[in-house]
């Protein structure tokens, strides 16, 4: 088992919808959770951070964290192609490991 | 505020040479943190410095090693390259030590290719 999966892609959406990227780990000593973006043949770049259970909205994005079920996501409204990328989700223990899922590529289509 | 700089952002080396990576991360940032990224594996944990100490280190052989200077600017060495250390590497600063509930974020990379 992965320290950290993510739901298997590609995922397509039309503009305008809501996507829904999931991610579930192992370690029950977690306690930081971040969601990046990372275009093609670029570095990834943080979307959200969330460190404690329940919902954080930021624009468009809101990153919800279940600590008893393991298992953080991250909700994007009114998809853009613009948002059209591999998102990553990552995990700090508080150990100081840094665990990263292996992304889930996201298509909006106009 | 300028964001993390890597250098060199392309390198092209022969099998069993030796290279050197820098990075610079944002001002006042003490943590720097490396990765390998390669299609296969994904995004892969090197190792963390915090204040010129290594913190943590991930499963990768000793011939990947880093060191941090008082200005926390950050070098990563691989010693005797295999084709498969073909990669992007990515360095990555934060405030706090990981662990610590706090952002970090990614320089550019370097695109290291061994052939």
């Amino acid at each position: 088992q992965k320290e950290v999966e993510q739901n298997s892609g590609p995922l397509s959406v039309p503009e305008g919808a809501i996507a829904s990227l999931n991610c579930t780990y192992s370690d029950r000593g977690s306690q930081s959770f971040f969601w990046y973006r990372q275009y093609s043949g670029k570095s990834p770049e943080l979307i959200m951070s969330i460190y404690s259970n329940g919902d954080k909205e930021d624009g468009r994005f809101t990153a919800q964290l279940n600590k008893a079920s393991q298992y953080v996501s991250l909700l994007i409204r009114d998809s853009q192609p613009s948002d059209s990328a591999t998102y990553l989700c990552a995990v700090d223990t508080n150990a100081g490991k840094s665990t990263f899922g292996d992304g889930t590529t996201l298509t909006v289509k106009p | 505020k300028a964001g993390v700089t890597q250098t060199p952002r392309y390198l092209i080396k022969t099998r069993g040479q030796q290279v050197t990576l820098s990075c610079s991360p944002i001002s006042g940032h003490r943590s720097v943190s490396w990765y390998q990224q390669t299609p296969g594996q994904g995004l892969q944990f090197l190792f963390e410095y915090f204040s010129e100490t290594q913190r943590n280190k991930g499963n990768f052989p000793g011939r990947f090693s880093g060191r941090q200077f008082s200005n926390s600017r950050s070098e990563m060495n691989v010693s005797t390259l295999e084709l498969g250390d073909s990669a992007l590497y990515l360095c990555a600063s934060s405030l706090k030590p990981r662990g610590n509930a706090d952002e970090q974020y990614f320089g550019p990379g370097t695109r290291l290719t061994v052939t």
